[in-house]
């Protein structure tokens, strides 16, 4: 069975950065994607953005562009979330998901996710 | 963006009895690229249906899935002790990937 491990929680200063890693099996890069999602408290599930280790692509949410960061080290099979700038509202769940490749958007992408990490709780509070 | 409005947001069920959940996509989603997942408290969410109606190795066939266009369903034929969770559809035929905001399947 699959796992994903993801790196433990964090507190945060607002204005400050997080990073936070997920472990992926050996070989899920030649085939997957990895994306990021996460859920603040009483809130959807949000995708914030995923990454294409193989072709080397990142796709980000408008809504994060500018202030987040994702990239995989082939060598360890190892995903990382860089969100900076952080404020309240980032206090979330943060989860990362192996992600099945198509031509869903007309050209390669990022389809549906699984299976997931544990999710990380990033808690921004000054 | 494609905003998915899920609907209703809590069904009160009896074990034994099916669940019809709706997903409805404020535009056409190509493709019926819809997924949908079962996620319970602090644990990590579970993909139940991709593709709006193919089901992963290891789902029990009690969930199905169906829809196109801007409306998709999912339904539970029989509601088993461990199927009561939060559910959420997503898409992935448009950017940015979008979820709904959940439907709760609560115990009556």
């Amino acid at each position: 069975q699959v796992h994903l491990v993801q790196s433990g929680a964090e507190v945060k200063k607002p204005g400050s950065s997080v990073r936070v890693s997920c472990k992926a099996p050996g070989g899920t890069f030649n085939t997957y994607g990895i994306s990021w999602v996460r859920q603040a408290p009483g809130q959807r599930l949000e995708w914030m953005g995923g990454i294409m280790p193989l072709y080397r692509t990142t796709h980000y949410s408008p809504k994060f562009q500018g202030r987040v960061t994702i990239t995989a080290d082939d060598s360890t099979t190892t995903a990382y979330l860089e969100l900076s700038g952080l404020r309240s509202e980032d206090t979330a769940v943060y989860y990362c998901a192996r992600s099945f490749l198509g031509a869903f958007l007309g050209k390669l992408s990022l389809g549906w996710f699984d299976p997931w990490g544990q999710g990380t709780l990033v808690t921004v509070s000054s | 963006e494609i905003v998915l409005t899920q609907s209703p947001g809590t069904l009160s069920l009896f074990p034994g009895e099916g669940a019809t959940l709706s997903c409805r996509a404020s535009e056409s989603v190509t493709s019926s690229y819809v997924a949908w997942y079962q996620h319970k408290p602090g644990q990590a969410p579970r993909l139940l249906i991709y593709g709006a109606f193919s089901r992963p190795t290891g789902i029990p066939d009690r969930f199905s899935g169906s829809g196109s266009g801007t409306d998709f369903t999912l339904t539970i034929s029989r509601l088993e002790p461990e199927d009561f969770a939060v559910y959420y559809c997503q898409q992935y035929g448009s950017s940015p990937l979008t979820f709904g905001g959940g439907t709760k399947v609560e115990i009556k």
